[in-house]
């Protein structure tokens, strides 16, 4: 079974404080993907990242930042964190570049005060 | 106007009803479709998915896929309360990484 796993389920922060989310699977994807989650918006991506030390912004880039120095790992990083980036954050990963089914996390809830 | 549009309910339906959920979405050169389901506080995990037009059936579930009407439909057959989730429709065009997801629609299922 794929695992992808994020390293808080709830995080709570203060508005310019540098934050860190941390993804990690467990079967040698290529892909991984951040997500925020907000109601009434869906799921809306802010990077892709296709190998290691290679990202792609996604639909909603800024304020946040992206690190893959290794195959498994894929680090979210809020610069300085506000209050419009209090969200429900998922990470996903897939095996190959085109459709190929896309395996989440559990998700972390991040709210910055 | 949103490339994908679903209904975000909440659909609250007896225990034993069908169920229909839908999608509709504007860019035609979607070829795959993928409906995930996610439980409250978890992650999204993958239900169905179909390639192009037509109908994919696995148990209880059926995909519905009408690119003519730009129309995907999940129907849930007798429905129980482990079905109560909210499902999240999703799409892609051919070599490509991107997903678009719709906003999700809240399913309860009463007892």
């Amino acid at each position: 079974d794929v695992k992808v796993t994020q390293s808080s389920r709830y995080l709570v922060k203060r508005t310019g404080e540098k934050v860190f989310l941390e993804c990690v699977q467990d079967m040698d994807h290529e892909n991984m993907f951040w997500y925020r989650q907000d109601p009434g918006l869906g799921l809306r991506l802010i990077y892709f990242s296709y190998d290691v030390k290679m990202k792609e912004k996604g639909d909603i880039p800024e304020g946040y930042s992206v690190s893959r120095e290794k195959k498994e790992r894929f680090s979210l990083i809020l610069e300085s964190a506000s209050t419009n980036q209090t969200s429900m954050y998922l990470c996903a990963s897939s095996l190959t570049y085109s459709y190929n089914e896309q395996f989440f996390g559990p998700g972390t809830r991040l709210t910055v005060l | 106007q949103k490339e994908v549009e679903q209904d975000p309910g909440p659909l609250s339906v007896p225990e034993g009803a069908i169920v229909s959920l839908n999608c509709t979405y504007s860019n035609s050169a979607f070829q795959y479709f993928m409906w995930y389901r996610q439980y409250s506080r978890k992650g999204p995990e993958l239900l169905m998915y179909t390639y192009s037009s037509g109908n994919k059936e696995d148990g209880r579930f059926t995909a519905q896929v009408d690119k003519s009407s730009k129309y995907i439909s999940l129907f849930i057959r007798d429905s129980q309360p482990s079905d109560s989730a909210t499902y999240l429709c999703a799409m892609s065009t051919s070599g490509t990484y991107k997903y678009i997801f719709g906003t999700g629609t809240r399913l309860k299922v009463l007892a």
